[in-house]
């Protein structure tokens, strides 16, 4: 079945900078590629989505990047600020099933 | 348009004890899946369903059981509760029947076993 492994599992950087989060996955046939934004006490919340058929897509300060021959997919937040702060989840669909990464905790500071 | 409503918000439960933890859409979804949420674990899928009439098993189904008698409704049952099912649950509910599209999640219910 799919494995999806995110990375790094914490994040802190100043507020303004850039931050990159990394996802591999392991099932060739996975097709669909969203993140998600966890706020505390929340469910999670989706932030961006890429299809295989795209290499990049952006949104605002927001953008993700798919290589599909390497199998990894990775979340690009530019010009960070303290609100970013959350725990942001990786997945990939497999079977109809959504297969999530760990987790990685951001914390912006200001 | 309430989205995703799951009640309790909060339970403890003992060894033993059966609960159902419930999950209620009003968007007219036709799929939608059962998670657990544990500290460095992730989202684990527990239990998903495609339709009204139509569940299958997720990566950690021991121990729970659901149903999809309607489209809007997707109730997680816990038969003899455990220590090690205590954790975060999810319910989440997309469009597509094939999953490819935005899911949906709700606050979550916190149980807790002793």
């Amino acid at each position: 079945g799919e494995n999806v492994e995110q990375h790094p599992s914490t994040l802190s950087v100043q507020e303004g900078d850039s931050a990159v989060i990394k996802c591999t996955y392991s099932d060739s046939a996975s097709n669909y590629f969203p993140w998600y934004k966890q706020e505390l006490g929340k469910g999670p919340q989706l932030i961006i989505d890429i299809r295989s058929n795209v290499g990049e897509k952006k949104d605002q300060r927001i953008a993700v990047t798919l290589n599909k021959t390497a199998k990894h997919f990775s979340l690009h937040i530019t010009e960070t600020q303290p609100e970013d702060s959350a725990v942001y989840f990786c997945a990939a669909i497999s079977t109809d099933k959504l297969i999530f990464g760990t987790g990685t905790r951001l914390q912006v500071f200001p | 348009n309430a989205g995703v409503t799951q009640t309790p918000k909060f339970q403890v439960l003992k060894t033993g004890q059966s609960m159902t933890l419930q999950c209620a859409q009003d968007m007219n979804h036709e799929y939608m899946s059962w998670y657990r949420q544990d500290p460095g674990m992730g989202l684990r899928l527990i239990h998903y369903s495609v339709g009204a009439g139509i569940t299958d098993q997720g990566e950690v189904p021991n121990g729970y059981n659901v149903s999809r008698s309607t489209t809007e409704d997707f109730p997680l049952r816990l038969l003899s509760a455990a220590p090690s099912q205590t954790s975060v649950y999810f319910c989440a509910s997309s469009y597509s029947k094939r999953n490819n599209q935005p899911q949906h999640f709700g606050d979550g219910t916190r149980l807790s076993i002793l």
